[in-house]
Formats: structure tokens, C-alpha cells, sequence
């Protein structure tokens, strides 16, 4: 079945640590999405990609990083920069296409506490 | 800034009661329109979207979200709510001006169905 792998599904880091969330899509979707989720505040924009080799940044980017190295994995890093990692992080990708039709398929998400 | 905003953080109902989220966002012009609902322990799954046409859409689980462009909303809407309809619901956009497929989500809102 083609979808979303995210993984580690709970992960636990320290502070001061870097920590790697890992995205990979067998859809051969072209563009991939990093979005956090807080309670309330919905889903916010960190980081997407619209093609390999390529990234542009979202709306809260700071404390971040991506790669985009092949087409099915979109891996982020969350720095030790990142002032409140505590949260919620979902992938998701997209096939693109026809302009307007951006359906996400999401993965199930990791959730992410700094102790 | 772009923006959506959705007026109701926590909603309960009682089976059979209709439903109504509101849903309101920033843009002018164009937009595409989402719902999105995540019900418990599950993925992010689109309930419905509208590109253009009827501004009346229906979409799955018997929901249907009307387009007011007078009023830049999007409200949600069912006329009678079952115990699993108990998720969190997400109203998103994109924007008239984005290519990239980059959805602005709003808050989410939580319903919670009594049996």
C-alpha cells in the first residue's frame, strides 16, 4: 500500500540535543511538507519541498532543518536552537499536477518531548 | 499576513444533533479550500474540498461545507452527528498567490459527539 512512513512514532530528547524525524513516501509524490501541531494552534508550515534537492521555508522554520536528497524522504532536524521542540510533528506530501489539486496524504506523526 | 480562523475551539454535541464549524480565512481572490478531520489515533484525512463550481460540496461521512465568497467562509456542516464523528476538524486554504500547494491551516476545533 502506497503512504507515509513516520518515524520514530514518540521520541524523547534532551536539551541540547539535535534530533532527526524521519519522512518517506512511496506515492512519488513530488512535493513534501513538514507541519507542527500544537494544541490549538492547529498545523503550522516548518518546512516543504517542491522537488529533489530543493526546500523552501515556512512560516516557523527557525530551529530547523531539512533535507531533500531523494525524492521519497524528506528527513527534519530539530536543533538544539529550537526554543520549545515539545509537540506534535506531521509529514505530508503531495503529487502536484494539475494547479488547485493539492490533496496531502499525511503520515501519522511523531511525537516529540524534550526532557 | 494570510490567514484562517476558525471560531470554535470545543464543540459537544449530542447524537443526532446537527452540526455547524465556522471557518473564516484572509485571503482575496482565488483560494482552494479543505477540511480536514483526524479522528483519534488516526492520520489527517480530507473531509471535503472546493475549487470552484457549486459552492455547495459535499464530501464523505455525510459532511458538506458551504463557499460564501461575500464572506470569505467556509463553514462546515452535517445535519445529524453520529458518536464517531468525535475528531478534531481542520479548515485549511491556499492562497490565490501560492504555486507550491503550501496550505494555511486554521486551529482545529474538537468535537465531541455524546452517546
Amino acid at each position: 500500500d502506497g503512504g507515509i512512513t513516520q518515524s520514530p512514532k514518540y521520541l524523547f530528547r534532551k536539551e541540547g540535543q539535535n534530533v532527526t524525524l524521519s519522512c518517506e513516501q512511496n506515492l512519488n509524490h513530488d512535493a513534501m511538507y513538514w507541519y507542527r501541531q500544537d494544541p490549538g494552534q492547529g498545523l503550522r508550515l516548518i518546512y516543504y519541498s517542491q522537488i529533489v534537492n530543493d526546500f523552501q521555508k515556512g512560516d516557523i522554520a527557525e530551529g530547523y532543518s531539512v533535507s531533500r536528497e531523494k525524492k521519497e524522504s524528506f528527513p527534519l532536524t530539530v536543533t538544539s536552537a529550537q526554543k520549545n521542540p515539545t509537540a506534535f510533528y506531521l509529514c505530508a506530501s503531495t503529487a502536484g499536477g494539475r494547479q488547485g489539486d493539492y490533496g496531502y496524504t499525511f503520515g501519522s506523526g511523531t511525537r516529540l518531548t524534550v526532557v | 499576513a494570510q490567514s484562517v480562523s476558525q471560531h470554535n475551539h470545543h464543540v459537544i454535541l449530542s447524537e443526532a444533533a446537527s452540526l455547524e464549524l465556522g471557518c473564516n480565512y484572509s485571503y482575496g481572490g482565488t483560494v482552494n479550500l479543505f477540511w480536514y478531520v483526524q479522528y483519534p489515533g488516526q492520520h489527517l484525512q480530507l473531509l471535503l474540498k472546493y475549487f470552484s463550481g457549486d459552492p455547495l460540496v459535499k464530501g464523505i461521512k455525510g459532511f458538506e461545507a458551504e463557499f460564501i465568497k461575500s464572506k470569505f467562509s467556509f463553514n462546515l456542516r452535517k445535519p445529524s452527528v453520529q458518536w464517531s464523528d468525535t475528531a478534531e476538524y481542520f479548515c485549511a486554504v491556499r492562497g490565490p498567490s501560492s504555486n507550491t500547494g503550501k496550505l494555511i491551516f486554521g486551529q482545529g476545533t474538537t468535537l465531541q459527539v455524546k452517546p
